[in-house]
């Protein structure tokens, strides 16, 4: 079974605080990595798809990098604000093309003002 | 322009009884997958579809759970004699089906099965 792992679990911080978190995958079974991030009552909107090993990805405040090589992503936030608060999903795809993602369970940020 | 949309966004039901959740595609999207989030869990896999075709229903729990799409846009997942284990969130997504494999999401129908 695939295991894509994510930590924490939970955060609290800031507002105005950086913060960041992992996604770790089995190196071995590798096509694409997203990031999603979900907002309570909406739709999971997607943040990132990497391919590449060193790929670094970056969409105003948020970035978030890739190593294929030994089977993680990170996810950085800078100056945290309240509408960060999400959970932050990392979605394994390991073919090209029409295949499920493999999810992780998540890591619940809340920015506190 | 208009995303994926899922209804009823909220459902309860009471064990023992039928549901059918529905699923709208970005239109033009060939791919169009459904994925269960238990609670505490992340997305899993249910089953998908490339157009018309049913390609994978290997997340499918058990027989009790059918989906279909057989105009090759609009998608029902259909559970059969509820249990409260059922209770999850459901979600669609759909896709060009092109690399990389983006899909886009829908807000998800919560089940709740008394």
């Amino acid at each position: 079974i695939l295991n894509v792992e994510q930590s924490p679990q939970s955060l609290h911080v800031q507002e105005g605080d950086s913060t960041n978190f992992t996604c770790s995958f089995p190196s071995s079974n590798f096509y694409a990595l997203h990031w999603y991030r979900w907002e309570t009552a909406k739709s999971p909107e997607a943040l990132f798809v990497m391919t590449l090993n060193g790929d670094e990805k970056k969409k105003g405040r948020i970035s978030a990098t890739l190593n294929t090589k030994e089977g993680y992503s990170y996810l950085y936030i800078k100056g945290s604000q309240p509408e960060d608060s999400a959970t932050y999903l990392c979605a394994l795809g390991i073919n090209s093309g029409n295949t499920p993602l493999v999810f992780g369970k998540g890591t619940r940020l809340s920015v506190i003002a | 322009g208009a995303g994926v949309s899922q209804s009823p966004r909220y459902k309860v039901a009471k064990r023992g009884q039928d549901v059918a959740l529905r699923c709208d595609p970005i239109s033009g999207h060939v791919s169009l997958f459904w994925y269960q989030q238990a609670l505490g869990q992340g997305p899993e896999f249910l089953t998908y579809f490339q157009n018309e075709a049913q390609l994978d229903k290997s997340g499918l729990p058990s027989d009790r759970f059918f989906a279909e799409r057989p105009e090759g846009s609009v998608s029902t997942l259909k559970i059969q004699r509820t249990q409260q284990e059922d209770s999850a969130v459901y979600l669609c997504a759909s896709s060009r089906g092109l690399s990389y494999n983006e899909q886009f999401f829908g807000p998800g129908t919560r089940l709740t099965v008394l």
